[in-house]
């Protein structure tokens, strides 16, 4: 079974730009949650879907948006985007819709420096 | 809500020794304690977890110890080996959420050869 995707792997953007980013779950997941990782902060949920709905939202501005397709796929966007946004961003599926946070399985993570 | 301690910050052992991390949870209603390994450069790894109806759960070489009265809870490393290099991370639910997890800010293992 493939792993968790996502895309691109690095970026590079300037203050006031947007973003999107992509992520492929696990084949059978339907559970997506998004992750920022920074060294300072350590990982921050972001948000999780499921069958297309955002179930649980992190403590994070509403620059950070994200949504998920009928095929599991999710994208998450930031627009806006300032200095502190630089971060890596994970993905993270699981097989278990009734608790989610249980087995995550990460993708690598894409790493966004804004400039 | 969940406040996740992690310590130490950064732990260097000589291979084969043991290593213990330790990590404190606010919530009294957290009911799942994970432990994550992320190498330099990869993805974190769930290489153990612990429902709170359990004291102790082992896995070869790595175990989990929970302390729901103090409510922490600990990861141990036996006969460390240099591969065991990484960054650990435990995590808890904050009360009420089956959604996502709080992460401690993480210990950097380094396993002398």
């Amino acid at each position: 079974k493939a792993g968790v995707t996502q895309t691109p792997r690095y970026l590079i953007k300037t203050r006031g730009q947007q973003v999107t980013l992509s992520c492929s779950p696990i084949s059978g997941h339907r559970s997506v949650s998004w992750y920022q990782q920074t060294p300072g902060q350590g990982l921050q949920f972001l948000f999780e879907y499921f069958s297309e709905t955002q179930r649980n939202k992190g403590n994070f501005p509403g620059r950070f948006s994200g949504r998920q397709f009928s095929n599991s796929r999710s994208e998450m966007n930031v627009s806006t985007l300032e200095l502190g946004d630089s971060a890596l961003y994970l993905c993270a599926s699981s097989p278990d819709g009734v608790r989610p946070n249980e087995k995550l399985f990460f993708g690598s993570g894409t790493q966004l420096s804004v400039l | 809500g969940e406040n996740v301690e992690q310590h130490p910050s950064t732990l260097s052992v000589q291979e084969g020794d043991s290593a213990v991390i330790k990590c404190t949870y606010s919530d009294s209603a957290s009911n799942y304690f994970p432990w994550y390994k992320q190498e330099l450069g990869k993805r974190p790894q769930l290489i153990i977890d612990i429902r709170s109806n359990v004291g102790e759960k082992k896995d070869q070489r790595i175990a989990v110890t929970l302390n729901k009265t103090a409510k922490h809870f600990s990861l141990h490393i036996t006969e460390t080996q240099p591969e065991d290099s990484a960054v650990y991370f435990c995590a808890a639910p904050p009360r009420g959420s089956n959604y996502k997890l709080t992460f401690g800010k993480g210990t950097l293992l380094t396993v002398n050869p």
